[in-house]
């Protein structure tokens, strides 16, 4: 069974920082694509950034273009998602997801909140 | 980019009838086109891919169709646990993947 565990949310004050990590089993992390997508009630599902199987290739939405980046870790399973300058409208809740275009697999999400 | 416009916004219906639900792209998927459940407090789930595909373990009452740039999930007796929100994304051009603002299926 898919487990994908996100931990590293929380509260931060805009123009902070977060490190966000996702844990991954049940499945051979190395051979998907990862992408992160945020849910806010005001602008729905937000599709992040996703990164290839050997990090080779990395995507970012245009609004978080030089502020996040998102990298993985193949020998522990997990994938990050460093988010810097954080801005009021970063504030969502954010999933790991499996793969890069529709996906079966999604974490719980953690919540960012970015106030001051 | 291309912009996702789910209709109706809500949408009222009694157990046991029939919901049918729009997204609509601003430019041609082809059938490069998914639908996702979401009750409160969970992740999406995975309902259809390829617009008419219905993934792992979900119940035929639910069916996709459409190509191009309209499509439309159709749920054809709603049971309890189908009152939920619903979103469309795309999966053709990309980067950015986007999704619709939602569907929210309420009981009548």
């Amino acid at each position: 069974e898919v487990q994908l565990v996100e931990s590293g949310g929380g509260l931060v004050q805009p123009g902070g920082s977060l490190r966000l990590s996702c844990a991954a089993s049940g499945f051979t992390f190395s051979s998907y694509w990862m992408s992160w997508v945020r849910q806010t009630p005001g602008k729905g599902l937000e599709w992040v950034a996703n990164i290839k199987q050997d990090g080779s290739e990395k995507y970012y939405v245009d609004s978080v273009k030089g502020r996040f980046t998102i990298s993985r870790d193949n020998a522990k399973n997990s994938l990050y998602l460093q988010m810097n300058s954080l801005r009021a409208e970063d504030t969502a809740v954010y999933y790991c997801v499996v793969g890069r275009g529709y996906s079966s697999s999604w974490g719980q999400g953690t919540l960012v909140t970015v106030s001051s | 980019e291309i912009v996702m416009t789910q209709s109706p916004a809500t949408l009222s219906v009694s157990p046991g009838e029939r919901a049918t639900l729009s997204c609509r792209a601003s430019q041609s998927l082809s059938s490069n086109l998914a639908w996702y459940q979401q009750k409160p407090g969970q992740a999406p789930r995975l309902l259809i891919y390829g617009a008419s595909t219905r993934a792992t373990g979900i119940p035929a009452r639910f069916s996709g169709s459409g190509s191009g740039t309209d499509f439309t999930l159709t749920i054809s007796s709603l049971q309890s646990e189908d009152f939920a929100v619903y979103f469309c994304q795309q999966y053709n051009n990309w980067p950015p993947w986007t999704f619709g603002q939602g569907t929210r299926v309420e009981i009548k």
